[in-house]
């Protein structure tokens, strides 16, 4: 089936750029996600990118997609404290099925 | 305020108890999902609902039981809670089950089994 690969752990200093990987597998991806979610809180939409986008940029957040090679990625320019979080990378297809989710990614940001 | 609640945020249940977790959502949105998340395990799929009436399972639906009677209401039973159930809960909802403009989030349920 679909798989979602993104690295579990990430930390950069406050000021600096933080650049958070994914890749995947499902060929036929429709629209990829990045969501956030801080602590005991639930997951909440930051931005999403339609497959047939190279690039799509949101304020501070840009997102870079490379359908050739699946990969994902999801850049914040001057990371703050206040972006310490979970950011979970998912995927979905033209089929009516539901979205694959990565496992994570705990960015950590350094005063 | 719009969006999907949850009720309750925090339950602890003995071995063998019964529950129900509640969800409802008020954006009449037609796809309705319960999510799992465990340390180390991210989100997985317990069971969906692309509308009133129709469920189907996901990833890990052993132990849960579903029914979707309306479009805003989809609650998650728990018929004889185990250990191993102890997780924090999602439910999502979203207007297509591909997601379109993202899915909705709940806040979560925090389920202890002792």
């Amino acid at each position: 089936g679909e798989d979602v690969e993104q690295s579990l752990f990430l930390s950069v200093r406050e000021g600096d750029s933080s650049v958070i990987n994914c890749t995947y597998t499902d060929s036929s991806s429709t629209y990829l996600y990045w969501y956030k979610q801080e602590p005991g809180a639930g997951l909440q939409l930051l931005t999403y990118i339609f497959s047939n986008m190279d690039m799509k940029q949101d304020q501070r957040l840009t997102v870079l997609l490379n359908k050739k090679d699946k990969h994902l990625s999801l850049r914040i320019a001057d990371t703050q404290t206040g972006d310490s979080a979970i950011y979970f990378c998912a995927e979905s297809n033209q089929g009516n099925t539901p979205l694959v989710f990565g496992k994570g990614t705990r960015l950590s940001v350094i005063a | 305020n719009a969006g999907v609640t949850q009720t309750p945020k925090f339950q602890v249940l003995k071995t063998g108890q019964s529950m129900t977790l509640q969800c409802a959502q008020d954006m009449n949105h037609e796809y309705m999902s319960w999510y799992r998340q465990d340390p180390g395990m991210g989100l997985r799929l317990i069971h969906y609902s692309v509308g009133a009436g129709i469920t189907d399972q996901g990833e890990v639906p052993n132990g849960y039981n579903v029914s979707r009677s309306t479009t805003e209401d989809f609650p998650l039973r728990l018929l004889s809670a185990a250990p191993s159930q102890t997780s924090v809960y999602f439910c999502a909802s979203s207007s297509t089950t591909t997601g379109g403009d993202g899915y909705t989030f709940g806040s979560g349920t925090r389920l202890t089994v002792v």
